[in-house]
């Protein structure tokens, strides 16, 4: 899984609680994503950053920030967990190609149920 | 924004038959197409990715095609092997864009 692991694997946890999601890198790559995977939906972007400190929104970024303070970590955070956004969580890493497109490479994904 | 739509959804083959994909884009200025193949509780990985200034690239018995004018793309697994079951995704992106938009995906099962 190209140098990227994610914390935790799986979770359980009650509507209205914080929950926060990491994913660590060790390919020093300067973007990093989150997306989620729901059936019939594909995988759809939620937050990226394209640098230390510097972030943007993705397609469905409502109910989730994120944060990063160091090149290797990028947290994903879910303020008031819904049961909406009960999914399958991936990061991704990227490092722009000779050609310039950046191919994403994906991490092992993390399990959220909001009960 | 892009649009990425997968077809077909499920595909069964007989160990040894060819597999073909097809996805279709709408965003006129995507330059970057890769597939990925994600198997059962794994993240998804890449296979093969073309570029819009190529036709066609292989690798062993993967081909991908692409055809700018009509905005398709298309994933050719030939000889296929059951470890080939999988689900494959198609996305779309332009060459200095954030954003992958990745199609719904298609689980394939090749039967032995």
């Amino acid at each position: 899984d190209a140098g990227i692991t994610q914390s935790p694997r799986h979770k359980v946890t009650e509507t209205g609680t914080p929950v926060t999601l990491r994913c660590h890198q060790t390919e020093n790559h300067r973007y990093m994503y989150w997306y989620r995977q729901d059936p019939g939906h594909g995988l759809r972007l939620i937050h990226y950053s394209y640098g230390v400190k510097d972030t943007d929104k993705g397609e469905v970024s409502d109910g989730y920030s994120v944060s990063r303070s160091k090149t290797e970590d990028f947290l994903l955070t879910l303020e008031s967990a819904t049961s909406s956004q009960t999914s399958v969580y991936f990061c991704a890493i990227s490092e722009t190609t000779s050609g310039g497109a950046k191919t994403q490479y994906f991490g092992p994904g993390t399990r959220l149920l909001v009960l | 924004g892009e649009n990425v739509e997968q077809h077909p959804s499920t595909l069964s083959v007989q160990e040894g038959d060819s597999a073909v994909i097809k996805c279709t884009y709408s965003d006129s200025a995507s330059n970057y197409f890769p597939w990925y193949k994600q198997e059962l509780g794994k993240g998804p990985q890449l296979i093969i990715d073309i570029r819009s200034n190529v036709g066609e690239k292989k690798d062993q018995r993967i081909a991908v095609t692409l055809n700018k004018t009509a905005k398709h793309f298309s994933l050719h697994i030939t000889e296929t092997q059951p470890e080939d079951s999988a689900v494959y995704f198609c996305a779309a992106s332009r060459t200095h864009g954030q954003n992958f938009v990745f199609g719904p995906g298609t689980r394939l099962s090749v039967l032995p």
